[in-house]
């Protein structure tokens, strides 16, 4: 069974700094992907990044990256140069082919909350 | 392009009503999901479409809630009769499947807010 786990319910940052969000995965199908969702307090899902299980190099986005590291099967989240805007939740979540390759499957999700 | 569309953003009913909600999806995505989420249960799905056929329901939670697709851009969800514990908001998404990027990403609409009392 694919799973999900993000292990920080919450997460405090500074301005300007740089975080990591955790993300941990379980499949063992060979082809997969990994996706990360923002949900401001205004509750919409907004899609940030993705990473495929098969990509040779971390996605990039702006100022979002996605530190992939397949034989430890984590997918963090690192957010650089964190502004106010970035206090959200966050959700990682992981397509694979083995139980339907159009259904994601989400972590419980993480609360960040960049103080001035 | 417009994203995905739902209606109503928000709803308030009654235990014993009917509440239908609706989805307008990105055009050209063949792909729609359901989910629900709750402080409970975190985010669910409940069916997705493929052209506009259902392809897995099995996070339906039981008969009251029933779900179509009767064209390729509008779909609804219903749950006949309405309880308390429904009660979450509900969210549609599409994607499109080999989409030029090969991510078959889903978008989400801004989803609707049930509140049954």
């Amino acid at each position: 069974a694919q799973k999900i786990t993000q292990t920080q319910p919450g997460m405090f940052v500074q301005e300007k700094e740089a975080v990591t969000l955790d993300c941990t995965y379980d499949t063992s199908d060979p082809s997969y992907g990994l996706f990360w969702y923002k949900q401001p307090s205004s509750g919409e899902m907004i899609f940030l990044i993705y990473q495929g299980s098969y990509d040779q190099q971390n996605a990039t986005e702006g100022r979002y990256s996605l530190n992939f590291q397949k034989a430890r099967k984590s997918a963090n989240l690192v957010i650089s140069a964190s502004q106010l805007g970035d206090s959200a939740m966050y959700f990682c979540a992981m397509r694979a082919s083995g139980t339907g390759f159009q259904k994601l499957v989400f972590g419980t999700g993480t609360r960040l909350l960049v103080s001035p | 392009d417009a994203g995905v569309i739902q209606s109503p953003r928000h709803e308030v009913t009654e235990m014993g009503q009917e509440v239908t909600l609706r989805c307008k999806p990105i055009s050209g995505h063949d792909y729609l999901f359901w989910y629900r989420q709750t402080m409970m249960r975190g985010l669910e799905l409940l069916i997705y479409f493929n052209n506009n056929v259902p392809i897995d329901d099995s996070g339906m939670p039981e008969d009251r809630f029933s779900a179509k697709m009767p064209n390729a851009s509008f779909s609804t969800l219903k749950i006949q009769p309405s309880e308390p514990r429904d009660s979450a908001v509900y969210f549609c998404a599409s994607s499109l499947f080999g989409s030029r990027d090969y991510t078959d990403t889903q978008y989400f609409g801004p989803g609707t807010r049930l509140t049954v009392l």
